[in-house]
């Protein structure tokens, strides 16, 4: 049973790129969150989704920054115009469909944003 | 104030001690994580708690709901457990995970 995956592993932007970041969770799990961590800084929710709708997005900056979870398909998190404030380390974690589930981490994509 | 606070935010240990973290939050919650992170940066979630203890292996995680505190314990410390260590929250009044800043465990040979 494979793991949390996350792809790529390693991105590097230009400022002004956009950046696709892809997480498929675990096998039979429908729920995805994405945390941010910011160099030298701890990790900060960004959003949490199910399939096809987005549950709490209050972690998620106003602009730029937008996710989805298609019913079909891995979990994007996607970054328009980056600039290098956004260099972080991206995880994704899914979960089962209940309540207080332990949620399983991915090894993370690092942005680097030049 | 941080909902979530650890403390130490570093420790260092000799190989065979026995290590205590601490983690206290100020909200309600419905579930306490606690993960590892290792230098790559990955990612381990170590316990799940909601009440009482567990213990899984040479780790052991205790909770106390009412003091809102919880303690993350190596026993016979190794090396390889040099990681940080992060507490996490799960409110009550959703899934999402407020996170402690991390405690750095170096164990020395």
């Amino acid at each position: 049973n494979a793991g949390v995956m996350q792809n790529p592993r390693h991105l590097v932007r230009r400022r002004g790129q956009e950046a696709r970041l892809r997480c498929s969770p675990m096998k039979g799990h429908s729920h995805v969150y994405w945390y941010r961590q910011l160099p030298e800084e701890g990790l900060k929710f960004m959003v949490y989704l199910q399939k096809e709708n987005i549950i709490d997005e209050s972690g998620m900056p106003k602009e730029r920054f937008s996710a989805e979870f298609p019913k079909e398909g891995p979990s994007i998190l996607r970054i328009q115009q980056v600039v290098r404030g956004d260099s972080a380390a991206y995880f994704c974690a899914s979960s089962l469909p209940r309540r207080a589930g332990t949620q399983y981490f991915g090894p993370g994509t690092r942005l680097l944003v030049l | 104030k941080n909902e979530v606070e650890q403390s130490p935010q570093n420790l260092t240990a000799q190989e065979g001690e026995f290590i205590t973290i601490n983690c206290s939050y100020s909200v309600g919650i419905s579930a306490l994580h606690w993960l590892q992170q290792h230098p790559g940066g990955g990612i381990v979630s170590l316990f799940m708690l909601s009440s009482g203890k567990k213990k899984h292996g040479r780790l052991i995680a205790t909770i106390n709901i009412q003091e809102k505190h919880s303690s993350l314990h190596i026993t016979a410390s190794h090396p390889r457990d040099s990681a940080v260590y992060i507490c996490a929250v799960e409110e009550t009044s959703g899934s999402r995970l407020t996170f402690g800043e991390g405690t750095q465990l170096t164990v020395n040979p």
